[in-house]
Order: structure tokens, then sequence, then C-alpha cells
């Protein structure tokens, strides 16, 4: 247990669908991140919070929507996805403001499945 | 831009040592960090080099050179639980390689 939860931990969904991933952690971190992680590829950075503000954003498609109300929750919201959108999604949380090399504390992930 | 260089797959014997080697070339650099994946599980954090040099950590020690933008994982006394995948990470909100399946074999 890394003190970062995220549910569901497996979905699926179709391509007109519209759902959300929830990450909380419990171990009082200034930033959160979203993570893809896909076979064969490496991890993709795709928003970083620090603070509630959205510090980066990886040129990630609009279907994926981010939504940190506080320190302790991040969101993604779904819409629309596509077949290749079928990932890993991890959330991980820093102590730190989000910049740097700092520790990055993961959650299981979410296992999408986009039909 | 950023790039990472890991092997894809290393199979290494119960109780030897294995080294894990992470060639990088980033803008900024803030250090190379290493992670560790279960199948199943979540990234854990292994180890962080910010200057040139050894740290240890128990079994596992990690390795820097800034010069030559390279570094590497030591793992010591392989034990059955250390087949995983491992991941170096460099940059500014971390860019990760595409991480190293290691298997021990009795």
């Amino acid at each position: 247990e890394t003190g970062v939860t995220q549910t569901p931990r497996h979905l699926v969904m179709g391509m007109t669908n519209k759902k959300s991933l929830k990450c909380e952690q419990h171990l009082g971190h200034n930033a959160m991140y979203w993570y893809k992680q896909s076979a064969k590829k490496p991890l993709e950075l795709m928003f970083v919070y620090s603070l509630e503000e959205r510090v980066e954003n990886n040129s990630v498609p609009s279907r994926f929507s981010p939504e940190c109300p506080n320190s302790s929750h991040l969101f993604l919201h779904l819409h629309t996805l596509q077949p290749e959108d079928s990932a890993l999604y991890l959330c991980a949380s820093s102590q730190g403001k989000g910049t740097g090399n700092e520790k990055l504390f993961f959650g299981s992930g979410t296992q999408l499945s986009v039909l | 831009g950023q790039s990472l260089e890991q092997p894809s797959e290393v199979t290494a014997v119960e109780g030897a040592i294995v080294q894990i080697n992470c060639t990088y070339q980033t803008s900024g650099f803030y250090g190379l960090s290493w992670y560790q994946q279960h199948d199943g599980g979540a990234p854990t954090f292994l180890s962080y080099n910010g200057l040139d040099g050894l740290e240890e950590t128990g079994r596992f020690s990690s390795f820097l050179s800034r010069s030559d933008s390279y570094g590497y994982l030591l793992l010591q006394e392989l034990q059955m639980k250390d087949s995983a995948s491992y991941f170096c990470a460099v940059g500014n909100n971390l860019f990760f390689g595409t991480g190293t399946r290691l298997t021990v074999i009795p």
C-alpha cells in the first residue's frame, strides 16, 4: 500500500461512453500526476497538478479531461475514447511542487479497455 | 527532447549480481531515478542519484556518471521476488524509459 488509491481497478467502456477515473492520496503531498502506461512503451506523463493548479499538460487529446478539486483528489474524465487509448492509467503523488526529479508514489492503476 | 535507453530484458540466476544500464539524453538534468514494477502492481521508487557516484540501499545500488550521461542499477544477492520491470527516469516531471524486464531463475 503506497498511500495512493485508484478506482476502479478495471474499466471497460465503449467509444461513446463517458467515465471518470479517481485517485486519492493519503500522504499529505502537494503534487499529483496522471501517467499512461501502454504495452512496450514508456510511462507517458499526461498531467501534473501542484497545489490544485495544473502545471503540466503534455499534449494530451481533449477527450481526456483532468480535475483536481483539492490536493488529495485527482480525477481523469474520459469521453469519446478510441481503442488506442486502452492502457493502464497510473496516478502518482509527490511531496514537492511537481517539478524536478521528485520521488513519486504511484497507485496501482486503472486498466482501461476501450471497445 | 529527452530519451532513455535501457535493455528490454535481462535474465539472471538467484543469488547472482545483475547490472541494468541506462543511458539518457535530456535538456535539463534533475538526477536519475530508478523504479521497480511487479506485474499488475504499481511502480515503486528504488533509488535516486543527483550527483556522480554510487548510492547504496541494501541489496540495491545505483550509479551515475553525468559526463557520460549514463547510470546503472546494481542488484546483488538476487532473489526470486526481484523478478520485475525496472525503469530509469530523468528530467523535470520524470521522463521514463521503456523498462528492463528482469527474470530471476533458480
